[in-house]
């Protein structure tokens, strides 16, 4: 069973903060997406990363796929209450199935 | 457009009580998948479906079952509910597993069930 684990599980920042969400594993995964969770709603795809030492932004966002393709971190700059939510990593490993990290969830305040 | 819709959104269930989670999905595609999500443990697999007819189990299958007629409809069976069931259900449905590809799973807004 391939096993993601991020942390931390979870962050209360004030608005204007910096934060960074871990995702690891001991498993390499072919390629690892994160998405975002707001209450009462299923998740939605923010970023896939698939090449190792990959780096993608999105706007504040800043997603960096592990080396050896077995982690990736997610680096929030100035955080806002609009990015208050669940973080979640995915990985494609084996039979084409994505498994999903354990979660962190993130509360910005003003 | 609707995307992925699943009924009920609430549902309190009793012990031994059986139930069928629904899910469907106006996309066309061919990949389906329920999975379960319990406080701090992200999203665990139940089952999943490469297109009509054909259904696999996930990691944590025992306790449910699944049945895929047609494209657009996933339903997830309970039967014989237990307290370890509650959780927040989600389907979601992919047009492929080539996640590398930017692939995306679109989810359902889940459905809340608690056994008592």
């Amino acid at each position: 069973t391939q096993l993601l684990e991020q942390s931390p599980q979870f962050l209360s920042i004030q608005e204007g903060e910096n934060l960074t969400v871990y995702c690891n594993s001991s498993s390499v995964f072919s390629s690892l997406q994160w998405y975002r969770q707001e209450p009462g709603e299923g998740p939605v795809l923010l970023v896939t990363v698939v090449t190792g030492g990959e780096v993608k932004k999105l706007k504040r966002l800043t997603f960096q796929f592990g080396d050896a393709r077995k982690d990736s971190s997610l680096h929030i700059t100035a955080a806002q209450p609009g990015d208050t939510g669940l973080y979640l990593c995915a990985g494609a490993g084996t039979a084409s199935k994505l498994t999903f990290g354990t979660g962190t969830r993130l509360q910005v305040t003003l | 457009n609707a995307g992925v819709t699943q009924t009920p959104k609430f549902r309190i269930l009793k012990i031994g009580q059986s139930m069928t989670l629904q899910c469907t999905q106006d996309m066309n595609h061919n990949y389906m998948y329920w999975y379960r999500q319990d406080p701090g443990m992200g999203l665990k697999l139940i089952y999943y479906s490469v297109g009509a007819g054909i259904t696999d189990k996930g990691e944590v299958p025992n306790g449910y079952n699944v049945s895929r007629s047609t494209t657009e409809d996933f339903p997830l069976r309970l039967e014989l509910a237990a307290p370890s069931q509650t959780s927040v259900y989600f389907c979601a449905s992919s047009y492929s597993t080539a996640w590398d590809l930017n692939t995306e799973a679109f989810f359902g807004q889940g459905t809340r069930l608690t056994v008592v």
